[in-house]
């Protein structure tokens, strides 16, 4: 079966840095993605890793252990317009998987 | 990047009514696919959408339930049949293009659609 599992929720404060984690147990895998998703809004591409290591875009990073099925997202200098659900989804030979999704709130 | 417009945006129907949900790309992308997301949820693949043959099913949904139809490379089509208020959820159109060496998968605005 294909597991992909996050948080459901998470709070932080403005300007404070959070980690989102993602494991995952699937059939397959040619890389994980990362998703922004606002309230009402489609979910926009924050990242990918295929190889192991981190990738950084500015305030945004993105780890990937591939022996471990473990993917994080950090998001440093918090800021109110990171209030949002997060997607960690698996890209398994020809189709994305997404995961459960974290809710992130962002408190002043 | 792709631009991806679905039309209706939203929608409220009916029991027992269907709804077809258009989604075309402003280029030409050989993979295509539909999710849903309901309420409070992430989102779950439906089906992908391939030109000239029948769509691939996820398990859990069937062709008689949701129809596609994909009759080129920028264009396809969601039929939700025999609607139920379990139907109400936000449906939405992906593709995957490539960039640089990378493929990215990018997404529609969503169709809401409410069952009554």
């Amino acid at each position: 079966g294909q597991n992909i599992d996050q948080p459901t929720e998470m709070t932080a404060t403005e300007g404070a840095i959070v980690q989102i984690n993602c494991t995952y147990q699937t059939s397959g895998f040619n890389g994980l993605f990362w998703y922004q998703q606002h309230a009402g809004e489609a979910p926009t591409f924050l990242s990918y890793n295929v190889l192991d290591g981190l990738e950084e875009k500015g305030r945004f990073s993105s780890f990937l252990s591939r022996s471990k099925g473990y993917s994080y997202l950090l998001l440093k200098e918090l800021q109110m317009k990171d209030s949002a659900s997060y997607l960690c989804a698996v890209y398994n030979t020809d189709k994305l998987i997404f995961g459960t999704g974290t809710r992130l709130q962002v408190f002043p | 990047s792709a631009v991806i417009s679905q039309k209706p945006s939203r929608d409220i129907c009916q029991r027992g009514t269907s709804l077809t949900i258009q989604c075309q790309v402003d280029s030409q992308v050989t993979m295509m696919f539909w999710y849903r997301q309901q309420p409070g949820q992430s989102l779950t693949l439906i089906a992908t959408a391939n030109q000239g043959s029948e769509a691939t099913y996820e398990s859990g949904f069937v062709i008689d339930k949701f129809p596609i139809s994909r009759p080129n490379l920028t264009f396809s089509t969601l039929t939700v049949s025999n609607l139920s208020p379990e139907d109400s959820s936000i449906y939405l159109c992906s593709v995957e293009k490539k960039t640089g060496a990378d493929n990215e998968q990018f997404f529609g605005p969503g169709t809401r659609l409410t069952v009554l």
